[in-house]
């Protein structure tokens, strides 16, 4: 059964540098999505991207964040100046469409810790 | 804006008794509701949607409009059972498409 993949699992920087979190979402998905959990924390929405664009995105998901398909295969999550409170465990989701029925599929998460 | 409340972070029930995990929801239009559940060391992987109003693994969930609720019940535990659920809430709207989570309530079934 296809999968959502994700890379790295374990990602470790320092605070202020840049991190680039890669996703494969399923292959005839067009849909997709970023979350992440804090430890102890709910999941929460990061974005969402349809058709090159990004379709909604959270208050969380500010300047330091940007999102990119660059291939017809990958797609990034970058972060581009690190802080403490950006470690989390980072999920990639895909899905086919965004009607009713149609269920979200996770990867198995990035966590990064930032020091 | 909408929310999801687990008010559980733990059961701990013993293999053969009913579980019920609590679900409730604040929203103002019509939402879609799921149970996602994550086995230890795997992805979340989706378990149930009010939908689709079928049972999966022994699991049940009924959508409650009027108390905002969508609990999840299993008759009989079986330790195999024991994982972090989570209840989330999606509005169905153009592109957007974002779940929202509960808090997650672990289960633990013991022998």
């Amino acid at each position: 059964e296809p999968e959502v993949t994700q890379t790295p699992s374990h990602q470790v920087t320092q605070m202020g540098q840049e991190v680039i979190l890669r996703c494969v979402p399923i292959s005839n998905h067009l849909y997709f999505y970023w979350y992440r959990q804090i430890l102890g924390q709910k999941v929460e929405f990061l974005v969402s991207f349809y058709n090159n664009e990004i379709s909604e995105k959270s208050e969380i998901f500010d300047d330091q964040f940007s999102v990119e398909r660059p291939d017809g295969s990958n797609f990034t999550l970058k972060i581009r100046s690190t802080k403490l409170e950006d470690s989390a465990m980072y999920f990639c989701a895909s899905s086919e469409a965004w009607r009713e029925g149609y269920e979200q599929y996770f990867g198995p998460g990035t966590r990064l810790t930032v020091t | 804006a909408q929310r999801v409340t687990q008010p559980e972070k733990l059961l701990s029930v013993f293999k053969g008794a009913p579980v019920e995990l609590k679900c409730n929801y604040s929203y103002s239009g019509s939402p879609e509701l799921f149970w996602y559940v994550q086995y230890s060391r795997q992805r979340l992987q989706l378990l149930l949607r009010h939908i689709s109003r079928e049972s999966i693994k022994g699991f049940t969930a009924d959508l409650n409009k009027g108390e905002t609720s969508f609990h999840l019940k299993k008759p009989f535990a079986q330790e195999e059972d024991s994982a972090m659920y989570y209840c989330a809430l999606r509005m169905i709207k153009a592109a957007g498409n974002k779940l929202t989570f509960g808090g997650g309530t672990r289960v633990l079934v013991k022998p």
